[in-house]
């Protein structure tokens, strides 16, 4: 079956534009992360939906980044006004999110690869 | 907060050579442990995880982990590499509260 997909696999953008980055999780999976990953470090937590609850933003880096997800399935995560440090790769995950918030395995898309100029 | 470290940033090995990565957390609570894996030009997918039950756990290809709960540790090994091992390895750990903590991966390379 489909997989994670995420649109665009590249962006590059000026300083202080806007982005928007989009996630198409698994079918029928309710939880769904956005994860940052900068060159040579690992995986850095941004955001955290499952189901109808309210979102764990606890790891967005400043009040530039926000995330929806609507209707329960596509997420979009948009970074306003970009910094040079934004240039990353960012992951989107999903998971069934069934099994409580335990023990789940994350299905990862091929991330988008975001350069700021 | 939980953290997880891992030891080596880059391994390079020869074929058949033995494999082991560090991997550590801090976290007082119940935890549920996963290495991801993620090989040149594809996605990360899921190695191996750990929820209950025997610590010893394996995984796809040959590699398995052990969680060992009073080291805070959940290394993973392989007795012998191959050349088609070479990836990026990461262990992560994930809470009751749902997100789950990555360390900063670890580059093994395999010499042919």
């Amino acid at each position: 079956g489909a997989g994670v997909s995420q649109s665009p696999s590249n962006k590059v953008t000026e300083k202080g534009k806007d982005v928007e980055l989009r996630c198409d999780p698994i079918s029928g999976h309710t939880a769904l992360y956005w994860y940052r990953q900068s060159l040579g470090q690992g995986l850095e937590f941004l955001i955290y939906f499952q189901g109808n609850s309210a979102p764990d933003k606890s790891g967005l880096p400043s009040d530039r980044f926000s995330a929806e997800r609507t209707g329960g399935s596509v997420s979009t995560l948009t970074i306003q006004r970009t910094q040079q440090e934004d240039s990353a790769v960012y992951l989107c995950a999903s998971s069934p999110g069934t099994s409580g918030r335990r023990g789940e395995t994350q299905y990862f898309g091929p991330g988008t690869r975001l350069l700021v100029l | 907060a939980q953290s997880v470290s891992q030891h080596n940033h880059h391994v390079i090995l020869s074929e058949a050579a033995s494999l082991e990565l560090g991997c550590n957390y801090s976290y007082g609570g119940t935890v549920n442990l996963f290495w991801y894996v993620q090989y040149p030009g594809q996605h990360l997918q899921l190695l191996l995880k750990y929820f209950s039950g025997d610590p010893l756990v394996k995984g796809i290809k040959g590699f398995e982990a052990e969680f060992i709960k009073s080291k805070f540790s959940f290394n993973l090994r392989k007795p012998s590499v191959q050349w088609s091992d070479t990836a990026e390895y990461f262990c992560a750990v994930n809470t009751n509260a749902g997100k789950s903590t990555f360390g900063d991966g670890t580059t093994l390379t395999v010499k042919p």
